[in-house]
């Protein structure tokens, strides 16, 4: 059963504190991606992972870092997490060369 | 600059009607439009894709028309039920063999079906 999985699926933090995102799949693809939804916005790229440790910012990627240390895991860090950043984090995974994204549940992210 | 425009933002047709949620792009390079439905709380699924070589792709009620020359194409849902309220994302990409792949999506059209 494919399945990208996100851990936790809500959570708060207050400014300045750290915050780790985690999401995994279970379908060996080799390209992995990290977008935020808010609200009228659509979803907007931050990074995106080809495989371990080849990743590459996407359209949003400032105060975000990322990690991928196995295919089938990968990490969306905030450093001192600021309240801008409260929103919807969704992973998604695909097999490079082919278009299908399969999504996650996403991240309920609140920063105070 | 917005590659991927979507109207109209929410859409409210009758149960048994067919609703038309529009898209359009900027860059002729793109490919591949995929559509993505969301339900509230969930993470967005495809639902219906089309290649730039073809102008319509139908799966059901779901149907895809594409301009190229326009940049244009539109997700036709016939016969609209309650259980189609969501929210559609259109999507597009580059050729994956440019070395970066990435897919830009519109802002989304919130589809309501009254019953």
């Amino acid at each position: 059963d494919m399945k990208v999985t996100q851990m936790p699926r809500y959570l708060i933090k207050r400014m300045g504190e750290n915050v780790l995102l985690e999401c995994g799949q279970d379908m060996s693809h080799e390209t992995m991606y990290w977008y935020r939804q808010d609200p009228g916005l659509g979803l907007q790229l931050i990074y995106i992972s080809y495989d371990v440790d080849s990743n590459s910012e996407g359209d949003i990627p400032k105060g975000y870092r990322v990690s991928r240390k196995k295919r089938e895991h990968f990490s969306l860090i905030l450093d001192s997490a600021k309240t801008n950043q409260t929103s919807v984090y969704f992973c998604a995974s695909s097999y490079w060369g082919q278009d299908t994204q399969y999504f996650g549940p996403g991240t309920r992210l609140l920063v105070l | 600059q917005q590659q991927v425009r979507q109207s109209p933002q929410s859409l409210t047709v009758w149960e048994g009607e067919t609703a038309i949620l529009n898209c359009s792009y900027e860059d002729s390079t793109f490919n591949y439009f995929p559509w993505y439905q969301q339900f509230p709380g969930e993470g967005p699924a495809l639902l219906i894709s089309i290649r730039s070589v073809s102008d319509k792709k139908e799966d059901g009620r779901f149907t895809i028309f594409f301009n190229k020359r326009e940049k244009k194409l539109s997700l036709h849902i016939t016969d609209s039920q309650p259980g189609d309220s969501a929210t559609y994302f259109c999507a597009a990409s580059v050729p994956p063999n440019t070395g970066y792949q990435n897919f830009y999506f519109g802002k989304g059209t919130s589809l309501t079906v009254i019953p």
